[in-house]
C-alpha cells in the first residue's frame, strides 16, 4: 500500500538553528513529492514540490529515490516557520490524488 | 474574492441525523476533494471527483456520500452510518483553471468545517 511516513509528530528548534522535517514514502513507482504547510489560523497550502527544485521561504527538499525520502530542510529557522507541515505524494497514474503523511508540528522558539 | 469556500464553519448535529457540508469553488478547477483531518491522523481522503458527474472513493468513504452535479460544487453528506463523524472536514480543488499556472497536483484548500455530533 502507498504510504507516507513522517516520524516526528512534534519538532522544536531555536531560532537560527537548522531544521529538518523527515518524510519517507513507500511506493514502487516514480512519485511526485510535495510539502504542504498550515500556519496558525490559515489554510493548508502548498509549500514546495520536488519537481520544481525550488527554494521557498528558505526551505528546500531533495527527493532521494534510493532512501525513498523527501526531507524538508532549512539552514536557519525563523519564528514564523512555526506551523504544521505535511508531506504528500502523488502516483503518476492517478492525477491529482494525493497521499498525505500525518504531519509534523514545528515550533521555533525565540 | 476568488477561491474555495466551505460552509458553515461550525456545525452541530444530533446523533443519527444526516448532515451536508458545502464546498464551492470559482477557480474553474476540474477536480475536487474531501478530506477528514483528525489530530495525529493527518489528512485522510474521503472522496474525490476529477470531473463533473463522476467521483471516486478515497481511503475512508464509508458513511459518507457526495455528488458532483456542477463543476463548482462538491457537497459532502455525513450519514448516520458514519460511526465517528465528529471531525474537521477540509475541501480542496485542483486543476488548470483556464489561466496561467496551476496544476492538477497543487491543491487549494478551503477553510474547513468543524462538525460536532452530539
Amino acid at each position: 500500500a502507498q504510504r507516507v511516513t513522517q516520524p516526528e509528530k512534534l519538532l522544536s528548534v531555536f531560532k537560527g538553528a537548522p531544521v529538518e522535517l523527515k518524510c519517507n514514502y513507500s511506493y514502487s513507482g516514480s512519485p511526485e513529492l510535495f510539502w504542504y504547510v498550515q500556519y496558525s489560523r490559515q489554510r493548508l497550502q502548498l509549500l514546495l514540490r520536488h519537481i520544481s527544485r525550488e527554494s521557498i521561504k528558505g526551505f528546500t527538499a531533495d527527493l532521494n529515490k534510493g532512501e525513498t525520502s523527501f526531507h524538508l530542510k532549512k539552514p536557519f529557522a525563523q519564528e514564523e516557520d512555526s506551523a504544521m507541515y505535511y508531506c504528500a505524494f502523488e502516483k503518476g497514474s492517478t492525477l491529482g490524488r494525493l497521499y498525505f503523511g500525518r504531519g509534523t508540528q514545528l515550533t521555533v522558539w525565540p | 474574492d476568488g477561491g474555495i469556500t466551505q460552509s458553515p464553519k461550525y456545525l452541530f448535529r444530533k446523533e443519527g441525523q444526516n448532515v451536508t457540508l458545502s464546498c464551492e469553488q470559482n477557480l474553474n478547477h476540474d477536480a475536487m476533494y474531501w478530506y477528514r483531518q483528525d489530530p495525529g491522523q493527518g489528512l485522510r481522503l474521503i472522496y474525490y471527483s476529477q470531473i463533473v458527474n463522476d467521483f471516486q472513493k478515497g481511503d475512508i468513504a464509508e458513511g459518507y456520500s457526495v455528488s458532483r452535479e456542477k463543476k463548482e460544487s462538491f457537497p459532502l453528506t455525513v450519514t448516520s452510518a458514519q460511526k465517528n463523524p465528529t471531525a474537521f472536514y477540509l475541501c480542496a480543488s485542483s486543476g488548470y483553471g483556464g489561466g496561467a499556472g496551476g496544476s492538477y497536483n497543487e491543491q487549494f484548500f478551503g477553510p474547513g468545517t468543524r462538525l460536532t455530533v452530539l
